[in-house]
């Protein structure tokens, strides 16, 4: 799997949209690019993913450049509950979903 | 409600002691994983069982075992043979093949050992 860089840090301002930046400038054409949160103390949770169209759901969108190196995981209004930390991940689409590498993360703080 | 239930949330354990952590999904998912995740850190793989009666060895397997005697347990020991043992441990799950499966996890099991 492709190795992926984030900020290790970001705040944002309630009610405000929160942009949160991934590098994967070594993705493959079958990888795709998940996102995950974790909030402290809980386990992970998974957010979206995508391939190269941008996408999104009722939690976030997902915005994946044309050249597929970078993304940007949108939360639209974040609110306090949105505090926690951020993960990336690219993998090969059929793969154990669960073998993927969780690195360090972005920790998102929303203040009030 | 469908999911996967880790228990307990938080053990404590004697150095030396051998303890084993509890993992349990109705999803009907083949696949389930165990991670380690120290403070201020990412997860760590430990082992990985993709079915029945088979399971792999992870990023940092020494020190753990594992058994997958049914496809909706998937309990992990910490042996005394684990030098620090004491760190928050998550199980997953997840369909294995096909297109676009994500990963389940449990709330985790933060284990200290004294």
């Amino acid at each position: 799997d492709a190795k992926t860089t984030q900020p290790p840090s970001m705040d944002c301002a309630e009610g405000r949209a929160a942009n949160l930046p991934c590098n994967h400038s070594t993705i493959s054409g079958n990888e795709y690019v998940y996102w995950y949160r974790q909030i402290h103390s809980q386990g992970p949770q998974y957010i979206i993913h995508g391939l190269k169209n941008n996408e999104t759901n009722e939690m976030a969108s997902l915005i994946i450049t044309e050249d597929r190196k970078s993304s940007t995981l949108i939360l639209p209004h974040a609110t306090l509950r949105d505090t926690a930390v951020y993960y990336c991940i690219v993998r090969v689409a059929g793969t154990n979903a669960g073998k993927s590498t969780f690195g360090d993360g972005t920790t998102l703080t929303v203040k009030p | 409600d469908g999911g996967i239930t880790q228990s307990p949330k938080y053990l404590f354990r004697k150095e030396g002691q051998n303890v084993t952590l509890s993992c349990e999904q109705n999803l009907n998912h083949d696949a389930m994983y165990w991670y380690r995740q120290d403070p201020g850190q990412g997860l760590r793989l430990i082992y990985y069982s993709q079915i029945v009666n088979d399971f792999q060895k992870g990023d940092i397997a020494e020190g753990y075992s594992v058994s997958r005697e049914k496809k909706e347990s998937f309990p992990l020991t910490v042996t005394s043979a684990q030098k620090n043992p004491t760190a928050f441990y998550l199980c997953a799950s997840s369909l294995t093949g096909g297109m676009n499966t994500e990963a389940f996890f449990g709330q985790g099991t933060r284990l200290t050992v004294v």
